[in-house]
This record gives structure tokens, C-alpha cells and sequence, in this order.
């Protein structure tokens, strides 16, 4: 049973570009969470979603940044036209549901240059 | 105040130490509780999880109070591959809803 897969690992993009992040979740998990994580911080809350619905967006700045997950395929995380300041490591994590365990992926690793 | 609260250390302690962290939440909604484990730029693992009053797991030994809505994680005979970041989780709501919250997290520093 394969665990979280986060793709790419390292992703390189120039200013005003944009970043897709991908997401596959464990199998039979519907639950997925995407966090941010900055150089020596905590882990940031972004977005929550199921199956084709956002259940909570609260932590998603209001611009640039979107998420999605399909019925068919990973969820994904969109950020357009990045700035220096979006680099760094973002996590998505799966779950069965909203009580059992979450398990990580081993993280996008984000340069803007 | 934050939702989930941690004593972010740093805690430095010699090989076959005992170690005990302690994590505070806020929302009394919180119906689950974990402790996951970070190793630097990996991503976090999970550790334990706590339902109910309490779990051990060999030299890990959580508990939950859940009156002074507080959790606690001991370490039995720290080992040097115990040295991380321990990160206190809480998650509100049921099935359907399971936002999880962590707190800033603890390091630890294991030395010989």
C-alpha cells in the first residue's frame, strides 16, 4: 500500500510563474490537507478537502493560491504568478476520514527565484 | 491564543534520560489527539495517537486530560535517534470534519 506521494519533490520557479503542486492520496483515504512550512516554523494550515468538495479554505491567502481535489486523479495545489516569498516545503496529508489517522507525504520543496 | 499550545524547548538531555512534553488545546470540540514526530526537512510521522485517556507504545507513553484539556507525551530511555521535532496535534469534529491543528511543536536533543 503505497503512502502519501507528493510530486515533485523540488520545483524551481521564476518570479510571476506559476507552481502546481500534486497530491496523490493513500489508497482509500478521501480526506486530503495541504500545509506550509517555513524555514525553522510550524506547520501552516492551507486547505482541506474531500472528494470534489473544499471543506475549509481558511488558511489559503485570497489571492494566487487555489486548490482542488477531482474525482479522478491527486488534489492539487495551484499557486499563480509566485513571489519569493511562497518558497517553501508544502505538505499534503490523507486520512479515511475526519477521525483516523493522517499520514504526510514527504513534501514539494518550492524555490522562487 | 493558539489553538494548540507547546513548549517549543529546546530540550537537551543525555542518552537513557526521561523526557516528558506537554501540549494545551483550546477547543473543547477536539475529539482526537496525536503526536507526530519531524525530523529535519522530512515530513512529520506519526507517533502516536490518543483516543481515549491514554496510550503507550514501548518507551512512548501519551495522556489526555481531557478536563484540563491537556496532553502530555513521556520518553522512556531517550535514544540518540530520538533527537526531533515532536509536534502535538488535536482535531475537531467527527467523521466527516477532521481539521487537524498543530501546535508549533517541542525539540528535543539527545546527546551521548
Amino acid at each position: 500500500n503505497a503512502g502519501v506521494m507528493q510530486n515533485p519533490r523540488h520545483l524551481v520557479r521564476r518570479r510571476g510563474q506559476e507552481a502546481r503542486l500534486r497530491c496523490s492520496p493513500m489508497k482509500g483515504h478521501s480526506h486530503v490537507y495541504w500545509y506550509r512550512q517555513l524555514p525553522e516554523e510550524g506547520l501552516k494550515f492551507m486547505v482541506y478537502l474531500q472528494k470534489e468538495n473544499i471543506i475549509d479554505e481558511s488558511g489559503m491567502p485570497k489571492e494566487r493560491f487555489s486548490a482542488e481535489f477531482p474525482k479522478e486523479g491527486p488534489s492539487i495545489l495551484r499557486i499563480q504568478q509566485v513571489v519569493r516569498g511562497d518558497s517553501a516545503a508544502y505538505f499534503c496529508a490523507s486520512s479515511r476520514d475526519g477521525n483516523t489517522e493522517a499520514f504526510f507525504g514527504q513534501g514539494t520543496r518550492l524555490t522562487v527565484v | 491564543r493558539k489553538e494548540v499550545e507547546q513548549d517549543p524547548g529546546p530540550f537537551n538531555v543525555p542518552e537513557g534520560a526521561t523526557v516528558a512534553f506537554n501540549c494545551t488545546y483550546s477547543n473543547s470540540a477536539s475529539q482526537s489527539f496525536f503526536w507526530y514526530r519531524q525530523d529535519c526537512r522530512k515530513e512529520p510521522k506519526l507517533l502516536m495517537s490518543v483516543y481515549s485517556s491514554g496510550n503507550e507504545d514501548g518507551r512512548f507513553t501519551a495522556q489526555l486530560n481531557r478536563a484540563s484539556q491537556y496532553i502530555s507525551l513521556l520518553i522512556r530511555d531517550s535514544k540518540l535517534s530520538d533527537s526531533a521535532t515532536y509536534l502535538c496535534v488535536s482535531r475537531a469534529g467527527g467523521t466527516s470534519y477532521g481539521k487537524l491543528t498543530f501546535g508549533q511543536g517541542t525539540i528535543l536533543t539527545v546527546h551521548p
